[in-house]
């Protein structure tokens, strides 16, 4: 069946450092590719997306790249904010799933000043 | 607050009890989803109603639980008979009848079954 593997958290690290978190799909087809955030005591939202490979999904200095031939999403941000602290959810959808996603158990992130 | 919203934020109750929870989505979207999530991993798939009709449900999903969108609103989700192994965050979401996957959630409502 369809999978997603992050690597596993937590990760911590200092304000202004770099920033990667990798994740790794199995699919079935040719899915759309996502990457969620959870803020403490917040619902998940979604931080970018790329539908297909070679796409660049990019917002709030986050970036990711659809890599088909090595089924890779990886997470990047060149410079941390403590505000990106929480938890990111790598996750894919198949279009003929109707918006139903298969989710990455998520890496815990927290930048310290 | 035009997002998803979930009724109640956290449920406690004891083993053997019924249960239920309340999703509102975002009023425009036809798609709504449950999903569960435990401590230390990602959401998983429950079930998903586009309007009223209720289109797919996990094996996840035992008899004893049971969802409805009756309006095409609304959804509630029941869980029958509740075992310490239902504790979770049950998670709800909602799209746009288009098919881009993107998912918008509410907040949760966490359960947790003495």
């Amino acid at each position: 069946g369809d999978s997603v593997t992050q690597m596993e958290g937590p990760v911590t690290l200092s304000e202004e450092a770099f920033l990667t978190i990798n994740c790794t799909y199995t699919a079935t087809g040719y899915p759309s590719l996502f990457w969620y955030v959870q803020y403490p005591g917040e619902g998940l939202q979604l931080l970018l997306k790329a539908t297909k490979a070679d796409d660049k999904g990019s917002n709030k200095g986050f970036e990711a790249t659809y890599r088909k031939e090595t089924t890779s999403f990886h997470l990047e941000k060149g410079s941390v904010q403590v505000s990106d602290s929480a938890v990111y959810f790598c996750a894919l959808s198949l279009n003929t799933n109707a918006g139903k996603s298969t989710f990455g158990d998520g890496t815990t992130l927290t930048v310290k000043p | 607050d035009t997002g998803v919203s979930q009724d109640p934020r956290h449920k406690i109750t004891k083993r053997g009890q019924n249960v239920t929870f309340r999703c509102d989505p975002i009023s425009e979207h036809n798609r709504l989803y449950w999903y569960r999530q435990t401590l230390g991993q990602g959401p998983e798939f429950l079930t998903y109603f586009q309007n009223e009709a209720q289109l797919e449900k996990s094996r996840l999903l035992s008899d004893r639980f049971s969802a409805e969108r009756p309006k095409g609103s609304f959804s509630t989700l029941e869980i029958q008979r509740t075992e310490q192994g239902d504790s979770a965050m049950y998670l709800c979401a909602s799209s746009l009848d288009v098919d881009t996957g993107e998912l918008f959630f509410g907040e949760g409502s966490r359960l947790t079954v003495l």
